[in-house]
């Protein structure tokens, strides 16, 4: 099984001030196809999640430009550059290349 | 758009059985590998079954393996879950997703399995 870890489990930062989120997986997820099995998703409160990026770093419809994805292997970071209002939820990373399994999520809030 | 609708949770008692129905629409449903995800109280998000287009391939996270049963009908563009030998830990929000990458969720349906 592959164990995926997040950090911080929780995150206070003021509007217009950068945000990063880490996901650490206990294997490679990167699969002999040449792609990255690493998805982020939003849940918003009340809410459903919802997909922002998948295999890393590549950003669903809508998702503003100023949230992005990398990393490579075995180590991944979402980057808010600028945070705003309508960030504010849980994240998650998750793993699809065995199966599939999420990280314990990060709670971002505004200050 | 894609929608997702799930259903049939509710309140049962340790040792019982529910059975979740997701119908989805808005997309050719049986191009689609399907997935369940559960939501315990407060927690985070658990992964519990797929199964790929025709139901030939199907997974289930060790927690609910021999006790979870997911199957679908593609002619009624549906999705379920029996659930057996239900346990108080089984007690969470029950989503249906779609395709690999997750990309479209249900509104997910509570399972609350208490005496």
């Amino acid at each position: 099984e592959i164990v995926m870890t997040q950090t911080p489990h929780f995150l206070s930062v003021a509007p217009g001030q950068p945000a990063s989120i880490s996901c650490k997986s206990s294997q490679s997820l990167l699969y002999r196809d040449g792609k990255t099995y690493l998805f982020w998703y939003l849940q918003k409160a009340g809410q459903s999640p919802q997909l922002l990026m998948y295999e890393v770093s590549n950003r669903i419809s809508g998702v503003p430009d100023r949230i992005s994805g990398s990393g490579s292997g075995t180590e991944f970071t979402l980057l808010i550059s600028r945070v705003e209002a309508e960030d504010v939820g849980v994240y998650y990373c998750m793993q699809g290349l065995e199966l599939y399994s999420f990280g314990q999520g990060t709670k971002l809030e505004i200050k | 758009q894609v929608r997702l609708v799930e259903s049939g949770g509710g309140l049962v008692k340790p040792g019982g059985s529910l059975r979740l129905s997701c119908e989805g629409s808005g997309f050719m449903f049986k191009d689609y590998y399907m997935s369940w995800i559960r939501q315990a109280p407060g927690k985070g998000l658990e992964w519990v079954s797929y199964i790929d287009y025709g139901g030939s391939t199907i997974h289930y996270a060790d927690s609910v393996k021999g006790r979870f049963t997911i199957s679908r009908d593609n002619t009624k563009n549906s999705l379920f879950l029996q659930m057996n030998s239900l346990r108080p830990e089984d007690t969470a929000v029950y989503y249906c997703a779609r395709g690999y990458s997750l990309a479209h969720w249900g509104q997910g349906t509570l399972v609350a399995v208490s005496s």
